[in-house]
């Protein structure tokens, strides 16, 4: 089995500032793991991935997540925060020849002027 | 390419009702899954399909059936429609080769009263 935990529902930063959600994963062998957001009455756009190679992953607007075996861990960063980064972003991970992915339950992110 | 199309957007259903959510894909993709998003849960795996012919369940299977005859349509039946089916449906689909990723529809918003 494989699941996936979101630290915090809510995350609030000032722009400009660093962005970092956190996410942590089981499962008993090696995972896929993404990133998803969703914008407001919008469907998930995927952020980022990491399936195998290297354990720093950059995705789309700025974004970019290391996997991190040894801590079980997929946490999002990025840089400098602006305002269209204001969205719910979901972790998720498939394992074992599943396609079907495990969520969080997503943390909504909240961009202060 | 349209990708995964859902319809239809919003439904309002009585209790005890039955519908049917329709979900296609024009990717040739052989994974299809069905997904339900209720606030601080995340999305949650229902029901999904490795090929025409078979589903298996997910997380939530209880009061919906699916069936797959073709690659390209992956329906969601509700046999009778219950205050906690109100939700939103992101039906998605994935390739049998690459990286798992998985492409959602819009989804569905569903209220039953």
């Amino acid at each position: 089995a494989q699941s996936v935990t979101q630290l915090g529902s809510h995350v609030s930063v000032s722009e400009g500032a660093l962005v970092l959600l956190r996410c942590n994963y089981s499962s008993s062998v090696p995972p896929y793991l993404f990133w998803y957001v969703q914008y407001p009455n919008q469907g998930l756009q995927l952020l980022l991935k990491y399936t195998t190679g290297a354990t720093l992953v950059k995705g789309i607007n700025g974004f970019e997540a290391e996997f991190k075996k040894s801590e079980t861990s997929f946490h999002l960063t990025k840089p400098s925060a602006h305002m269209s980064d204001a969205a719910e972003y979901f972790c998720a991970v498939s394992a074992g020849g599943r396609r079907a992915l495990t969520f969080g339950s997503g943390t909504r992110l909240q961009v202060q002027p | 390419n349209a990708g995964v199309t859902q319809t239809p957007k919003f439904q309002v259903l009585k209790t005890g009702q039955s519908m049917t959510l329709q979900c296609a894909q024009d990717m040739n993709h052989e994974y299809m899954s069905w997904y339900r998003q209720d606030p601080g849960m995340g999305l949650r795996l229902i029901h999904y399909s490795v090929g025409a012919g078979i589903t298996d369940q997910g997380e939530v299977p209880n009061g919906y059936n699916v069936s797959r005859s073709t690659t390209e349509d992956f329906p969601l039946r509700l046999l009778s429609a219950a205050p906690s089916q109100t939700s939103v449906y992101f039906c998605a689909s994935t390739s049998d080769r690459g990286s798992y990723e998985q492409y959602f529809g819009p989804g569905t918003r569903l209220t039953v009263t």
